[in-house]
């Protein structure tokens, strides 16, 4: 079974610009997560999608970061325009949703997307 | 005060030693707890979820201790390939999405 998958894997960009990250879940998982380490800091939570429908965006830093994921499958994750701050580790998770409540399934992590802002 | 708090290491032990990692949370309310495990630069994944009755699988042993609101895991025997930064993370509520709030996570390096 295919795992979770992100792409890029790197993405070097100036201040300013945009970049577009892309998640694919493990298919048939209805919970996606998106998750942010800066060099340094602990993993933080982003937003948290169940099918196309953001439950929880409590995470996300501010409207320069929009994440979509329509029609429930793969996710995009936008900074526009990105900081110096926005510098970091951005993975993705998906589980199952097998009692309906999504707290207690495994996560499944992607390998990442490292982000560097010049 | 962080949510979940590691201490974060590293840990340097040689191969054979038991070795036991702390973490501590702040929201009483908390449901879920899982200890991750990531080796550099590599995306974290799953070791055990802890169970209020403690769990075991083969040489790591986790436990919970609700009352003062911490989790450990606990490794027998390590080897070598045990090194790697181990992660604890909690959700915070059920039944309202599964967020995962971790610690910084504790280095582990077994030496030969």
């Amino acid at each position: 079974e295919a795992g979770v998958t992100q792409f890029p894997s790197h993405s070097v960009i100036e201040k300013g610009q945009t970049v577009t990250l892309r998640c694919d879940p493990i298919s048939g998982h209805d919970n996606l997560y998106w998750y942010r380490r800066v060099m340094g800091k602990e993993i933080k939570f982003l937003l948290h999608f169940v099918k196309e429908s953001k439950q929880d965006e409590s995470g996300m830093p501010n409207n320069r970061f929009l994440a979509e994921r329509t029609g429930g499958t793969y996710s995009t994750l936008k900074v526009q325009p990105a900081e110096l701050e926005d510098s970091g580790v951005y993975f993705c998770a998906s589980s199952q949703d097998l009692r309906g409540q999504g707290s207690t399934d495994t996560q499944y992590f992607g390998p990442g997307t490292r982000l560097t802002v010049l | 005060r962080k949510e979940v708090e590691q201490d974060p290491g590293p840990f340097n032990v040689p191969e054979g030693a038991t070795v036991a990692f702390n973490c501590t949370y702040s929201n009483s309310a908390s449901q879920s707890f899982f200890w991750y495990r990531q080796d550099c630069r590599k995306e974290p994944k799953l070791l055990m979820s802890v169970y209020s009755s403690g769990n075991e699988d083969g040489r790591f042993t986790a436990q919970l201790n609700r009352a003062s609101q911490y989790i450990s895991l606990l490794i027998r025997d390590s080897k070598l390939s045990d090194s790697a930064t181990y992660l604890c993370a909690v959700n915070p509520w059920s039944n309202q999405g599964g967020k995962l709030i971790f610690g910084q996570g504790t280095e582990l390096s077994v030496k030969p």
